[in-house]
C-alpha cells in the first residue's frame, strides 16, 4: 500500500536551516505531484508547497516564498523540503502528502498523508 | 487566495445523531472541495473528494454535498469513532486552502 515516511524534523534556532525528507513507496512516485502541509501546535492545517511529478513546476504559500524550496529525487522516490531562515512561526508538524486524483490534474486534494515530522524553531 | 470558512468550530452531539458541518468559500470553487478527518496525534485522512465522492473504505454514514461556494459534510448517525476534527479544503487554485476545522464531540 501507499506509504509516506517523513524525517528530518527537530529543534533549530531562528535563522537557521533544516531539510525535511519524505520517503515514498507503494505507488509510481514519478507520476504524481507531491505536497507539504503543516500544522502548528493546536492549530489548523496550512498548505506549504507543491511540486509537479517531474519537478518542473513548484508553487508555495506566500509566507515561505524565498525561504523554503521543495524538490524531489524520482530515482530515490524521495521528496524534500529545504527550509532556510526559519522563524518561530514555522514551528509545526510537517506532513508530506501525495496529490490525489489523476496524475495530470493541476490542483489536487491530499491522499494519503505521512505521519508527520515536528519542526520546532526556538532559541 | 480563496478563504474557506467552516461552521461550527465545535459541535457536541449524541451517538446516533445526524451531524452537519458547513464550509463556505469566498468565491466559487465549482465542486473542487475535499473533506478530511483528523484524530488527535494522527495525520488527516481523506473522507470526500470533488464535494460528494466518498473515498474508498470510508463508512457510508459520511456524505458530502454542495457546489459553488457552499458545501456540507453530513454524518448520518454519529458513532464514537467519529470523534475528531474535520477540515474542508479547496483545490480550485493556488494557494490551496483549508477551513479552520470543526471539532466533533460526544454529548
Amino acid at each position: 500500500q501507499v506509504q509516506l515516511v517523513e524525517s528530518g524534523g527537530g529543534v533549530v534556532q531562528p535563522g537557521r536551516s533544516l531539510r525535511l525528507s519524505c520517503a515514498a513507496s507503494g505507488f509510481s512516485f514519478s507520476s504524481y505531484g507531491m505536497h507539504w502541509v503543516r500544522q502548528a501546535p493546536g492549530k489548523g492545517l496550512e498548505w506549504v508547497a507543491v511540486i509537479s511529478y517531474d519537478g518542473s513546476n513548484k508553487y508555495y504559500t506566500d509566507s515561505v516564498k524565498g525561504r523554503f524550496t521543495i524538490s524531489r529525487d524520482n530515482s530515490k522516490n524521495t521528496l524534500f523540503l529545504q527550509m532556510n531562515s526559519l522563524r518561530a512561526e514555522d514551528t509545526a508538524v510537517y506532513y508530506c502528502a501525495k496529490a490525489g486524483g489523476e496524475p495530470a490534474a493541476k490542483y489536487n486534494w491530499f491522499d494519503p498523508w505521512g505521519q508527520g515530522t515536528l519542526v520546532t524553531v526556538s532559541s | 487566495d480563496i478563504q474557506m470558512t467552516q461552521s461550527p468550530s465545535t459541535l457536541s452531539a449524541s451517538v446516533g445523531d445526524r451531524v452537519t458541518i458547513t464550509c463556505r468559500a469566498s468565491q466559487s470553487i465549482s465542486s473542487w472541495l475535499a473533506w478530511y478527518q483528523q484524530k488527535p496525534g494522527k495525520a488527516p485522512k481523506l473522507l470526500i473528494y470533488k464535494a460528494s465522492n466518498l473515498e474508498s473504505g470510508v463508512p457510508s454514514r459520511f456524505s458530502g454535498s454542495g457546489s459553488g461556494t457552499e458545501f456540507t459534510l453530513t454524518i448520518s448517525s454519529l458513532q464514537p469513532d467519529d470523534i475528531a476534527t474535520y477540515y474542508c479544503q479547496q483545490y480550485n487554485s493556488y494557494s490551496l486552502t483549508f477551513g479552520g476545522g470543526t471539532k466533533v464531540e460526544i454529548k
